[in-house]
Order: C-alpha cells, then sequence, then structure tokens
C-alpha cells in the first residue's frame, strides 16, 4: 500500500519489558514523527527526523524512550523498561517536506497495554 | 507556548442536521490550522487545513471550516451529518516559522449522530 504502516498494530508488554515499535513511512518522505496518543486524549508529540538526523526530541518523556532512522526511512520507537503509564497509542506520521503546511499522514497506530 | 481548545468533548447530533464541532487557538500569530478525523481503531486523517490563502476551507466528505482571526478560532461545519460522520475529531495547529514542523493537538471532539 501506498500509506503509513506500522507494526505491530497492538502490543501487550509486562511492566519492565522493552519494546520496539515500528514504522514504515510513505516512500519519499523527508519528515517522520511520532506521537504518543493516551487514552480519550489528543495526540501529543513525542520526537521528529528530517531523513535520518533526529531533529527535535523535546516530547519523549523520559531516557527511557529512544527513536531512531538509520536510512531516513524506515523508523523504530524503543521503550526501555515499560512502565503502565507508557500504554497509549504510538502514532506514526511522515510528511513529503517540513514544517509549514505540509499534511502529515499517519499510520494506524501501535496500542501499547503495560500490564 | 501555543495550545488548541476543543470545547465539548462530546457532541450529539441527528441525522441530517447541523454538525458545529468549536476549535479555538492561542497565538498573537494565526498559525496553520488542520483538522483531523479518527476513526475507531484508525490513524488520523486530513479533512481540511488553513494556510492563509481563504478565511473558508472547504475539506473531504462536505466539511468546511471558516478561519476568525478576530476569534481566534477555526471552527469545522457540515451542513447535514451523516451516520458516518460518527467519529472523533481533532483540531490541530502549527505555529510559522522555521524550525517548527509538530503538530500540536486538541483534546478531540467525539461526535455521536443519531437517528
Amino acid at each position: 500500500g501506498a500509506g503509513v504502516s506500522q507494526s505491530p498494530r497492538y502490543k501487550v508488554a509486562k511492566r519492565g519489558q522493552d519494546v520496539a515499535l515500528r514504522c514504515d513511512p510513505i516512500s519519499g518522505h523527508v519528515s517522520l514523527f511520532w506521537y504518543q496518543q493516551a487514552l480519550g486524549q489528543g495526540p501529543e508529540f513525542l520526537t521528529y527526523f528530517q531523513n535520518e538526523a533526529q531533529l527535535d526530541k523535546s516530547g519523549l518523556p523520559s531516557d527511557r524512550f529512544f527513536a531512531e532512522r538509520p536510512e531516513g526511512s524506515v523508523s523504530t520507537l524503543k521503550i526501555q523498561r515499560t512502565q503502565q503509564e507508557d500504554s497509549a497509542v504510538y502514532l506514526c506520521a511522515s510528511s513529503w517536506g517540513q514544517g509549514g503546511s505540509y499534511e502529515q499522514y499517519f499510520g494506524p497506530g501501535t496500542r501499547l497495554t503495560v500490564t | 507556548a501555543q495550545s488548541v481548545t476543543q470545547l465539548g468533548s462530546h457532541v450529539s447530533v441527528s441525522e441530517g442536521a447541523l454538525v458545529l464541532l468549536r476549535c479555538n487557538y492561542s497565538s498573537s500569530v494565526p498559525p496553520y490550522l488542520f483538522w483531523y478525523v479518527q476513526y475507531p481503531n484508525q490513524g488520523l486523517q486530513l479533512l481540511l487545513k488553513y494556510t492563509s490563502a481563504a478565511t473558508l476551507v472547504k475539506g473531504i466528505n462536505g466539511f468546511e471550516a471558516e478561519f476568525k482571526k478576530s476569534e481566534t478560532s477555526f471552527h469545522l461545519t457540515k451542513p447535514s451529518a451523516h451516520m458516518s460522520d460518527a467519529a472523533e475529531y481533532f483540531c490541530a495547529v502549527r505555529p510559522r516559522g522555521r524550525g517548527y514542523n509538530k503538530l500540536i493537538f486538541g483534546a478531540g471532539t467525539r461526535l455521536a449522530v443519531h437517528p
């Protein structure tokens, strides 16, 4: 398909486990974003990549969260030593350009449940 | 800091009735403004965006929004609701200027449409 894809769609982790969430952006899109959406809330920004460079990670809630995009396409969001408060839907978005009015295209999200 | 307020976390309308979802932003300089829709277990889909070309913006599925600088508002409307419009709607902003890439979302409004 031509859209943003994410895997897995659902992930259940026991508290303390590490998880890795994958995002495949639309081919050719320069910008890639990760957002966290808690139940009943709007998405909140986590981090932003322009190609392989992570230009903004101001939204990462703690040093347990780490994101990478080594070749400027696929991105992985890793959460170490998961906590219950990490339970949320993690959304990935990509866009052709940076900033401005460029539309961000969202994937279906990964629902993480920490037990 | 930039913020977005969506008045009414839940809105219920009858099929065929007017839909009005409210969004106000806080910024002295009008930002880029977006409305997204989210269906259950899906990612966000762009309905429309304001970039400054025209204050009345038409989007997909019969939705439109009017930018009013004096009221710092960008309310979403649809003349006649359809059952398929039932979803969560998010207003989002992106400040103008270099270095601003992330979207800032409101808390969302859940629209219910009843027969």
